[in-house]
């Protein structure tokens, strides 16, 4: 079964750190871009950051502000997200999605998706 | 950025009814245009690519069409199952953008 889970999430306080997951089994995970795709309580979709199969092309959405960085590790199989300086606007829950086609190429859309992992900025 | 509006933000509607959600885009996006179906607690569903393109395993009740740049989703005959929020998704730049999404409810 083609399958993405996300892991790491938690409640961390304002200004912490975090580093999110994402097991992908059931396909060649080398040979697909990765994404996050975040949603606050309530809110809509948020697309967070892409990675390309080999790592060579890296994006992020602009309210970022450089406090995220994607990863991945094709021989684990597994997509990274490390956050760091996180505020209340950074809860919310965090998707991991396969893609199909490149980022900023026109053809591209997000197939698989796992359930989600929760984020939680509180003091 | 490409700013994506979504229209409405909500609809209430009967099941056997045709439902039409339009997703205008700030600028040409040409064809690529995603549609995603998202229920309560769930992960969001790919439902069409490249604006009309549906996506394997989704009932041909959905489709999608485009005209510049508006695009439409349309149910053709609402089933109890496709009450859901609906987003848009441009893929032509980054950053990918999605609308702000279309809540279909049981009237």
């Amino acid at each position: 079964e083609v399958q993405v889970v996300e892991s790491g999430g938690g409640l961390v306080k304002p200004g912490g750190s975090l580093r999110l997951s994402c097991a992908a089994s059931g396909f060649t995970f080398s040979g697909y871009t990765m994404n996050w795709v975040r949603q606050a309580p309530g809110k809509g979709l948020e697309w967070v950051s892409s990675i390309s199969t080999t790592s060579s092309h890296i994006y992020y959405g602009d309210s970022l502000k450089g406090r995220f960085t994607i990863s991945r590790d094709n021989a684990k199989n597994s997509l990274y997200l490390h956050m760091t300086s996180l505020t209340a606007e950074d809860t919310a829950v965090y998707y991991c999605a396969r893609g199909m086609g490149f980022v900023g190429r026109g053809y591209y859309y997000m197939d698989v998706w796992g359930k989600g992992t929760t984020v939680t900025v509180s003091s | 950025d490409i700013q994506m509006t979504q229209s409405p933000s909500s609809l209430s509607a009967s099941v056997g009814d045709s439902v039409t959600i339009t997703c205008r885009a700030s600028q040409s996006i040409y064809t690529y245009l995603n549609w995603y179906q998202q229920k309560p607690g769930q992960a969001p569903k790919l439902l069409i690519y490249t604006a009309s393109s549906l996506q394997s395993g989704v009932p041909s009740r959905f489709s999608g069409s485009r005209s510049g740049t508006d695009f439409t989703l349309t149910i053709s005959t609402l089933q109890p199952d496709d009450f859901a929020t609906y987003y848009c998704q441009q893929s032509y730049t980054a950053p990918l953008t999605f609308g702000g999404g279309t809540k279909v409810e049981i009237k």
